[in-house]
């Protein structure tokens, strides 16, 4: 157990909807990470948030968003989701604003299946 | 711009056999490494990571790496496979600045097949 959670585990949902992924990270660590991993892309980063502020952006879709919460929780927020959205979404935290060798501790994921 | 490149994305090896995976990668500046494994269903655990220390990376369940700086590779090793050793593995880079602060990039993932 990464002391990482994210809810829910699955999720299943339509073309067009939106959902919103929860993560909570490690007591302490003050970096969230998501990542998405699909078979065709692989795990991909997709952006990071420090301390309540955006840190970095990867290959982040316009019709996702994130935030941070000042009680260090993260939400990921996927809209007018589409059939390649289906993937498994992970968390990942650690205690810095850079990994400078710090390692990502990683949740369990959430699966989204849109049909 | 960095990258890494799995070679194999399927190894089977016998138990008691070493296993070699090999990780190759490309930072324009000094990596971080990193190798991840991940069981099935399962989110991804922290085998091994280079720092700038030491270039032999002793990790958990047996696996070490070797950082090779001429060879830009970063191979997994373990000397002797246990069935428990099958499942997917990562190999990731990322640095301390510049554009790939704060991000992991990970290879295409090897597929560890260990059989009795």
């Amino acid at each position: 157990d990464s002391g990482v959670t994210q809810t829910p585990k699955h999720l299943i949902t339509a073309t067009g909807q939106r959902v919103t992924l929860r993560c909570s990270p490690r007591s302490g660590d003050l970096s969230v990470y998501w990542y998405q991993q699909s078979l065709d892309q692989g795990l991909q980063f997709l952006i990071q948030y420090y301390n309540g502020e955006e840190r970095a952006k990867g290959n982040i879709l316009e019709r996702f968003s994130a935030q941070q919460f000042p009680d260090l929780h993260s939400e990921l927020n996927l809209s007018s989701l589409e059939l390649g959205d289906s993937a498994l979404y992970f968390c990942a935290s650690s205690p810095l604003v850079g990994t400078s060798g710090n390692e990502q501790f990683f949740g369990p994921g959430t699966r989204l299946t849109v049909l | 711009a960095q990258s890494v490149t799995q070679l194999g994305s399927h190894v089977s090896v016998s138990e008691g056999a070493l296993v070699l995976l090999r990780c190759n990668y490309s930072s324009s500046v000094p990596p971080y490494l990193f190798w991840y494994v991940q069981y099935p269903n399962q989110g991804l655990q922290l085998l091994l990571k280079y720092t700038s220390a030491a270039t032999l990376v002793k990790g958990i369940n047996g696996f070490e790496a070797e950082f090779k700086k001429s060879e830009t590779s970063f191979h997994l090793t373990k000397p002797s496979a246990h069935m428990s050793d099958a499942a997917e593995y990562f190999c990731a880079v990322t640095t301390a600045g510049g554009t790939s602060y704060g991000k992991l990039t990970f290879g295409q993932g090897t597929i560890l097949t260990v059989h009795p």
